[in-house]
């Protein structure tokens, strides 16, 4: 399968520990974002990185957030101290740039529950 | 603020009706639009894109859009769905000013009785 790869596809933590995803792109796409989708709601966007340059942050990516993409291929996307709110599914897309937009391509995502 | 307004949020349709999701974006600029799929179980799939030109562009499996810029609207089509069309649907927006932010709606979830 070479799609977007995202691990693990499910995690359980207690309130207040540290956690990490991460996710594989495709190969050759140098566009990589990150979205969390809640019950009853599109995907949000919380990041997107150009190679292994972080381009652009949501607000919605608190303190207790940080995603790393270091050699421009695979990234991590970090939660410290988890709250309950946090708990959403995690999505990551990537995507080719050719000048021109192009569509993201999804993984299956994170699911994430913080008891 | 940029956002995209999905009309519906459920829908069931009998095998063979026609369908028509609204889609509405809150943005003045360029955009692209987007409509995803997500089927039971698996990850978001492209259905159709508009970037420019012909503001009908069709799909896979059938479906359709048409972007009409003075109303702000994608809106999704498909003459005939079928029991394999059970899903839900998002409409999404990026922004072309250089940033790659994508705007999606809250979904449609869509029903097909068979």
């Amino acid at each position: 399968d070479t799609g977007v790869s995202q691990d693990p596809r499910h995690k359980i933590t207690k309130r207040g520990q540290n956690v990490t995803f991460r996710c594989d792109p495709i190969s050759e796409h140098n566009r990589l974002y990150w979205y969390r989708q809640t019950l009853g709601q599109g995907p949000e966007f919380l990041t997107y990185f150009q190679n292994e340059a972080q381009l652009e942050k949501s607000r919605l990516l608190s303190d207790r957030f940080s995603a790393e993409r270091p050699k421009g291929s695979f990234s991590t996307l970090e939660i410290q101290r988890t709250e309950q709110g946090d708990s959403a599914m995690y999505l990551c897309a990537s995507s080719q740039s050719t000048g021109a937009l192009t569509e993201a391509f999804f993984g299956q995502g994170t699911r994430l529950t913080v008891v | 603020a940029q956002s995209v307004s999905q009309h519906n949020h459920h829908v069931i349709l009998s095998e063979a009706a026609s369908l028509e999701l609204g889609c509405n974006y809150s943005y003045g600029g360029t955009v692209n639009l987007f409509w995803y799929v997500q089927y039971p179980g698996q990850h978001l799939q492209l259905l159709l894109k508009y970037f420019s030109g012909d503001p009908l562009v069709k799909g896979i499996k059938g479906f359709e859009a048409e972007f009409i810029k003075s109303k702000f609207s994608f809106n999704l089509r498909k003459p005939s769905v079928q029991w394999s069309d059970t899903a839900e649907y998002f409409c999404a927006v990026t922004l072309n000013t250089g940033g790659f932010k994508t705007i999606f709606g809250a979904g449609t979830r869509l029903f097909v009785k068979a």
